[in-house]
């Protein structure tokens, strides 16, 4: 099946500082990729939808200068954390978009574990 | 309002025991139904997409079954290592949208 990566699997960083978050499609481009939060014991939650060479979509209550996402080739996306607060700390998790000639799936990144002190 | 309902929240089984995990949802324009399964601290593993109702795939113990209001998830002869929480979504025809179930967290006993 198609694989998806992410980078770093773990991180801890300071409360103030940024984090970023590295999602690669290895096998396949996508132009779409998708970010997600997820809290301990809950479903994911769609941060936003990124969008090769362009901006990407924020849900609702997601703060776009907050969580910077960039979409800059096929296969790459990166979620920037910025100015991270201990409420920050979470689950990451990206997930690419695989379109076929009838059909779209989603193949998901292992995820990213962000703790911030 | 677009919604995704999985039931139960948590299914206990002994090995050997089937049973099946129930997704509904109410959705304007089905494009696929998605099954994941997803092991702690790991991301989702996709398992089935399913398109149309009636439309049924298979895998090893797992069936998936679709009608138009649900999909059922039927475990045959679970083993522990099936145990993990078990995700639905469903996407619409604006495909940049999924929407996620909360998910039925499967524990298999030996």
């Amino acid at each position: 099946g198609a694989v998806v990566s992410q980078h770093p699997s773990r991180v801890i960083c300071k409360s103030g500082t940024s984090v970023k978050i590295e999602c690669r499609s290895l096998d396949f481009q996508a132009t779409t990729m998708f970010w997600y939060r997820q809290f301990p014991k809950k479903s994911l939650m769609l941060m936003a939808t990124s969008n090769e060479g362009s901006k990407a979509t924020y849900e609702q209550g997601v703060e776009k200068d907050k969580f910077l996402i960039n979409h800059a080739s096929l296969t790459l996306s990166t979620l920037t954390v910025t100015s991270a607060h201990p409420e920050d700390s979470s689950f990451y998790i990206c997930s690419a978009l695989l379109a076929g000639l009838s059909s779209y799936e989603q193949y998901f990144g292992p995820g990213t574990r962000l703790t911030v002190t | 309002e677009d919604q995704v309902t999985q039931s139960p929240e948590a299914l206990r089984l002994q090995e050997g025991e089937s049973s099946s995990l129930n997704c509904s949802y109410t959705v304007s324009g089905l494009r696929g139904l998605f099954w994941y399964r997803q092991d702690p601290g790991k991301g989702p593993e996709f398992l089935f997409t399913l398109y149309s109702a009636g439309e049924e795939k298979e895998k090893e113990r797992l069936k998936a079954t679709l009608t138009k209001k649900e999909s059922f998830l039927h475990i045959t002869a679970p083993k522990p290592e099936d145990s993990a929480t078990y995700l639905c979504a469903v996407q619409v025809y604006n495909f940049n949208k999924f929407y996620f179930g909360s998910g039925t967290k499967l524990n298999v006993k030996p």
